[in-house]
C-alpha cells in the first residue's frame, strides 16, 4: 500500500535555529498537507499546497513557517527560527482529490525545541 | 464554528463489547466525516468516513451514525478487542482541510 514518507522521524533542535522537516507524499496525489500535535492534545491543520502555492493556512501558520515543494517528490516544512512551543509531532498528509476523502497520513516527525 | 466537539475524552471497555464515541459539529458547510485511528508514535490511519446524505455507515466492526439534524455523528466499536486499544479522533472537513475532534483514547481489556 503506498505510504507517505517523513524524515526524520525525530529531531531536536536548539531554541532559535531553523529546521526543514521533509515528506514524501504518495507519487499520485496533487494535494498536499501539513498537521501539527501537541503531546496529547488533538490534531491541528497548519496548511495545504496545491498546484505549487499554499491553498490555505491556519493562524498557526504565520511567517515564521514556509512550505515548500523543491522537486517532483519531496514537499518541506521550514520553521525559521523555532520556539520552544514549535515543539510537536508533525504530520505530513496528501490526497489524489480535494474534499477530504482518501487522506493519508505520514508517521510524522517528532520536533523538540530545547 | 469551526469546533468537532468530541467525547468521551477516555474510554475503557472490556473485550466483547460496545465502544461508542460521539461527535459533534457546527459549521453546516462541513461535508465530509471521517474517524481516525491513532497508535502511539503513528500518524492517523483513516478508519471508516461519511458524508451528509447517509444516516449510517457500517464497514466490518466499526460503524458511523449520523443525524443531520442535531450536527453529530457517533463511532460505534462492535465486538470491541485488545488490539482496538488507541486513540480515536473524530474530524470534519469542507474542500480539503480537517478540523479534528479533540481524541479519545480507548482501552479494551481482555
Amino acid at each position: 500500500e503506498p505510504e507517505v514518507t517523513q524524515t526524520p522521524s525525530h529531531q531536536v533542535t536548539q531554541m532559535g535555529q531553523e529546521v526543514i522537516l521533509r515528506c514524501v507524499p504518495i507519487s499520485n496525489h496533487l494535494y498536499f498537507y501539513w498537521y501539527r500535535q501537541i503531546l496529547g492534545q488533538k490534531v491541528e491543520f497548519l496548511v495545504s499546497f496545491y498546484n505549487n502555492e499554499i491553498s490555505e493556512k491556519s493562524e498557526i501558520f504565520d511567517d515564521q513557517f514556509s512550505v515548500e515543494r523543491p522537486d517532483g517528490s519531496n514537499f518541506t516544512l521550514k520553521i525559521r527560527s523555532t520556539k520552544l512551543e514549535d515543539s510537536a509531532m508533525y504530520f505530513c498528509a496528501s490526497s489524489a482529490d480535494r474534499g477530504g476523502d482518501g487522506y493519508t497520513f505520514g508517521s510524522g516527525t517528532r520536533l523538540t525545541v530545547v | 464554528q469551526q469546533q468537532v466537539k468530541q467525547s468521551p475524552q477516555s474510554l475503557i471497555v472490556q473485550k466483547g463489547g460496545i465502544s461508542i464515541i460521539n461527535c459533534a459539529y457546527e459549521n453546516t458547510a462541513f461535508d465530509y466525516f471521517p474517524w481516525y485511528q491513532q497508535f502511539p508514535g503513528k500518524g492517523p490511519a483513516l478508519l471508516i468516513a461519511i458524508r451528509p446524505d447517509v444516516s449510517e455507515k457500517k464497514e466490518g466492526r466499526f460503524t458511523i451514525s449520523f443525524n443531520k439534524s442535531a450536527k453529530q455523528f457517533s463511532l460505534h466499536i462492535m465486538d470491541s478487542q485488545p488490539g482496538d486499544s488507541a486513540t480515536y479522533f473524530c474530524a470534519a472537513s469542507k474542500i480539503d482541510k480537517l478540523i479534528f475532534g479533540t481524541g479519545t483514547r480507548l482501552q479494551v481489556f481482555p
